[in-house]
C-alpha cells in the first residue's frame, strides 16, 4: 500500500528566503507525482506534475524534482513571498491505478 | 464550465439524515474522482469514475456511501444515515484519462463542507 509522507509538517520563513518542501513515498512504482497548493477553506490548485520518466518540472519560482528510485520529491520555492503562504500537498499515482495518494501536507507561512 | 463546480459549498445536517453532494466536472473530462478531507489531513480517495462506470470504489468507507454518474458528466455522492464522523470536506476532481498526450493531471473543485450535528 502506497504511503506518502511530507516533511516538515509546518514551516515558517521570512519573506525572500528560498525553501524546500520534502515528499517521500514508499512504493516507487509510480505513474506520476503532482504538487498542489491549498488555501484555507479552498480546494486544491495544481502546481506541477512530474511524469515518472521526468526528473524535474519548473513553473515560475517553483521547481519540483523527482527521484523515483529513492521515493522522493522536493518542491523548491525561490524568493518566497507572503502570498505563498498555504498548505502544500504532494500526491502520487501508481503505475497500475488511477487514484492519487496524498501526503498530509506542509503548512507554509511566509512572514513579511 | 471553466473549472470543477461543486454544490452545495456548505451543508449542515442532523445525524441520521440523507445527503447528496453534486460535482460538475470540466467539460470533456471523462475521469472523475471523489475525495474526502478531514481537518489537518490530506485528501483521502473515495471513488473513481471513467465515463459512467465506477472503475474503482475501493475507498468508500461503508455501504452508506454511494456515488453515481449516469450520463458520464455530473456526479452525485450520496450519503445515507449520516453520522458525526462523516463531517469533512468532500472534494471532486476531474481529468482527461492518462495516456498519450494526456498527463492525467487532476483538477479539483472548491469542495463541499459537510457538518453532521
Amino acid at each position: 500500500k502506497q504511503e506518502v509522507t511530507q516533511i516538515p509538517a509546518a514551516l515558517s520563513v521570512p519573506e525572500g528566503e528560498n525553501l524546500v518542501l520534502n515528499c517521500s513515498f514508499t512504493d516507487s512504482a509510480i505513474y506520476n507525482l503532482q504538487w498542489f497548493r491549498q488555501d484555507p477553506g479552498k480546494g486544491l490548485t495544481s502546481l506541477l506534475l512530474i511524469q515518472s520518466s521526468q526528473r524535474e518540472q519548473t513553473s515560475g519560482r517553483l521547481n519540483a524534482s523527482l527521484d523515483k528510485s529513492s521515493g522522493r520529491s522536493t518542491l523548491y520555492i525561490a524568493a518566497s513571498q507572503p502570498g505563498d503562504s498555504a498548505t502544500y500537498l504532494c500526491a502520487v499515482r501508481g503505475e497500475y491505478g488511477n487514484k492519487l495518494v496524498f501526503g498530509a501536507g506542509t503548512i507554509l507561512r511566509v512572514k513579511s | 464550465g471553466a473549472g470543477v463546480s461543486q454544490t452545495p459549498s456548505n451543508k449542515v445536517t442532523e445525524k441520521g439524515k440523507y445527503v447528496e453532494l453534486r460535482c460538475d466536472p470540466i467539460s470533456g473530462h471523462t475521469a472523475l474522482y471523489w475525495y474526502r478531507q478531514s481537518l489537518g489531513q490530506g485528501p483521502e480517495f473515495l471513488i473513481y469514475f471513467q465515463g459512467t462506470g465506477a472503475a474503482d470504489d475501493s475507498g468508500l468507507p461503508n455501504d452508506r456511501f454511494f456515488a453515481v454518474r449516469p450520463e458520464g458528466s455530473v456526479s452525485t455522492l450520496k450519503i445515507q444515515r449520516t453520522e458525526r464522523g462523516d463531517s469533512a470536506v468532500y472534494l471532486c476532481a476531474s481529468s482527461f484519462p492518462s495516456g498519450g498526450p494526456n498527463t492525467g493531471e487532476l483538477f479539483f473543485g472548491e469542495g463541499s463542507r459537510l457538518t453532521v450535528l
